[in-house]
């Protein structure tokens, strides 16, 4: 069985800080890992994706994520805070091994960005 | 090109009532997949369709249904409503085994 466990459901930085989500999955095979992004009253929007490839990942929005199997994480990092980034966050984990590739989500990060 | 429609986008019912959702994919996409985001939580699967057969159901009870067309769009109904089943309703596509693409999602509100 998959799961994923995000730490701190907020965090709040300062514009033009450092950002940086945490997120550790659990999984009996290998992964694929997502990091999605949650405006208000919006669905979801995919920031990234680990598919077994490179384990540094970079997504839209000068986002990226490292994949580390030694410490099972798939932090989201991004250098410097704009204040367009305050939203929901969820990071994701699906196997693609069953017939079905549904997806486990976290519940989620709101990220603060303080002027 | 559109991306994944939801409709209705906001929806009040009664308890006890059904209500029907849908859902139209991304043209050329024959997988379509639902999920409950409650509030204040991540989305947890309800079902995955593709080429119109069940592929993955998640831990929903039997009230919880769904049906993919031959054009591949999709309804997610849901019979004797709860008050607990109010959630955003979230459709997602993708192309065979891949890449989901999400809708806006159908703010569905029991009272």
């Amino acid at each position: 069985a998959q799961s994923v466990t995000q730490l701190g459901s907020h965090v709040s930085v300062s514009e033009g800080a450092l950002v940086l989500l945490r997120c550790n999955y659990s999984s009996s095979v290998p992964p694929y890992l997502f990091w999605y992004v949650q405006y208000p009253n919006q669905g979801l929007q995919l920031l990234l994706k680990y598919t077994s490839a490179a384990t540094l990942v970079k997504g839209i929005n000068g986002f990226e994520a490292e994949f580390k199997k030694s410490e099972t994480s798939f932090h989201l990092t991004k250098p410097s805070a704009h204040m367009s980034d305050a939203a929901e966050y969820f990071c994701a984990v699906t196997t693609k091994r069953n017939r079905d590739d549904k997806i486990i989500f976290g519940k989620g990060t709101r990220l603060h960005i303080l002027p | 090109d559109a991306g994944v429609t939801q409709s209705p986008t906001h929806l009040i019912k009664t308890r006890g009532q059904h209500v029907t959702l849908r859902c139209s994919p991304i043209s050329g996409h024959k997988s379509v997949s639902w999920y409950q985001q409650v509030l204040g939580q991540g989305p947890q699967f309800i079902f995955q369709y593709y080429e119109k057969e069940e592929r993955g159901r998640g831990n929903f009870p039997d009230r919880f249904s769904a049906r993919q067309f031959p054009n591949y769009s999709s309804e997610l109904n849901v019979n004797a409503l709860l008050l607990g089943d109010s959630a955003l309703y979230l459709c997602a596509s993708s192309f065979g085994f891949s890449e989901a693409f999400f809708g806006q999602g159908t703010r569905l509100t029991v009272v």
